[in-house]
């Protein structure tokens, strides 16, 4: 089946720094999307890109969807303390057919931000 | 606007016992998902529902999972008997079935088998 590769497993950084993280795929996706999972919630939205070659921005996030199709970033400006938590990225086949709506995760980058 | 809801939230069982989790979505969601999450993994889709049929349960172990949403709104996950390897997050997601459709997530039930 498909595969995420996301890097790196986990980060230790300090206030104010910028992140970024990648997210590889071995096939392609027509939509990639970026989550934020805090303890005990379940993933919130963060950034949807649905075309290759998307830069999109929200706030401190800035999001690239690979012109490949095949990879995805994500980078946080200006780190804070409730930037903490786990980023996953996830890839989904916008298409008719059983894969239709389904997002294949990441294993995630955990972020820990030192005030 | 109310989030995805779910109950029970904890749930601690022995190996071979049965459990079920509730799932009820955002008002008007046609699409309905049930993710498994292990311990230091992403989520795993175990079976999406439209409306109350089944669009894809390739993933779900058919011999212990059963997952139903009768009326097209609530729904349940079942297990029964559960294994250790059972342990995990299951959560449940919604979305509006619209062009650039966002799944919402719930916060989750936290299964442990002993």
């Amino acid at each position: 089946g498909q595969q995420l590769n996301q890097s790196p497993q986990s980060m230790f950084i300090q206030e104010g720094e910028d992140v970024s993280m990648n997210c590889t795929s071995s096939s392609i996706f027509n939509t990639w999307l970026w989550y934020k999972q805090d303890p005990g919630e379940g993933p919130v939205l963060l950034i949807a890109l649905y075309k290759a070659g998307e830069l999109t921005s929200n706030g401190r996030l800035t999001a690239q969807f690979g012109i490949t199709r095949k990879d995805s970033f994500l980078n946080i400006s200006a780190s804070i303390p409730s930037d903490v938590g786990i980023y996953f990225c996830a890839g989904q086949l916008r298409a008719g057919g059983t894969s239709y709506g389904k997002l294949t995760f990441g294993q995630g980058t955990i972020l820990t931000v030192h005030p | 606007e109310a989030g995805v809801a779910q109950s029970p939230r904890y749930k601690i069982i022995e190996k071979r016992q049965s459990v079920a989790f509730w799932c009820n979505p955002i008002s008007g969601h046609a699409t309905l998902y049930w993710y498994q999450q292990i311990l230091g993994q992403g989520p795993k889709l175990l079976i999406q529902f439209q409306n109350n049929g089944v669009v894809d349960d390739s993933q779900l172990p058919k011999d212990r999972f059963s997952a139903e949403r009768l009326k097209g709104v609530d729904s349940t996950l079942k297990i029964q008997p559960a294994k250790l390897e059972d342990s995990a997050v299951y959560l449940c997601a919604s979305s509006s079935g619209s062009t650039k459709e966002t799944q919402y997530f719930g916060p989750g039930t936290r299964l442990l088998v002993l």
